[in-house]
């Protein structure tokens, strides 16, 4: 259970164009879906935290307008990075948390999706 | 501030035992992860440690001490597969993931 997944796994776009990647929650319902950034040898950054049904909370130095999310459903959440550049290019992953505790009985755990690997040309 | 530190790299000979060590300071404390990430992967799941003590998990324990705001994993009978980046989050009061930038581990034959 509580696998989560990302579509696509990569993805390759010319600069100036958007590009939209897809978090769904296969087998729970997720109340709160977080966004990653990844660049080469770094650890995770996160760039928003959404809740269904509400907008989504920005980290700070995060455009909202240029990463727009929406978190649809208990099972869908969506980013578009609009107007891409080569300076967007990174491994972008979503995670997921269902409320409360999961099923190994741990608080707010977050379940990972694969990940979205994302080239501006 | 909230900050997670855990070094950077650290390399181990296969067969062997290896200690990652992190410190942790945040707002409130709901208890530490550990993830592995293997390059180009997503992160999975280790371990979670809210109690003091050390849990053991076959080949990996993870302790934790939350009077001293420390925790380390152990990896016992290191193996090739190993080879990965080790992650330390720490819950917060608002239950949000604080998370380290990462330990590289090498395991060298």
């Amino acid at each position: 259970g509580a696998v989560v997944s990302q579509h696509p796994s990569w993805v390759i776009c010319k600069s100036g164009t958007s590009v939209k990647i897809e978090c769904r929650s296969l087998d729970f319902q997720a109340t709160t879906m977080f966004w990653y950034r990844q660049f080469p040898k770094q650890s995770l950054m996160l760039m928003a935290t959404s809740n269904e049904g509400s907008k989504a909370t920005y980290e700070q130095g995060v455009e909202k307008d240029k990463f727009l999310i929406n978190h649809a459903s208990l099972t869908l959440s969506t980013l578009t990075v609009t107007s891409a550049h080569p300076e967007d290019s990174s491994f972008y992953i979503c995670s997921a948390r269902p409320p409360g505790t999961s099923g190994d009985g741990i608080p707010y755990e977050q379940y990972f999706g694969p990940g979205t690997r994302l080239t501006v040309t | 501030g909230q900050n997670i530190d855990q070094p950077t790299e650290m390399t181990a000979t296969e067969g062997a035992i290896v200690q990652i060590n992190c410190t942790y300071q945040t707002s409130g404390f709901n208890g530490l992860f550990w993830y592995q990430q293997h390059a180009g992967e997503a992160p999975t799941f280790l371990s979670y440690n809210v109690l003091d003590g050390l849990e053991e998990k076959g080949r990996f324990s993870s302790f934790l001490s939350r009077s001293k705001g420390y925790s380390y994993l152990l990896l016992k009978e290191l193996q090739m597969k190993d080879s990965a980046s080790y992650l330390c989050a720490a819950l917060d009061s608002n239950y949000q993931l604080i998370w380290g930038a990462g330990t590289k581990l090498i395991i060298k034959p």
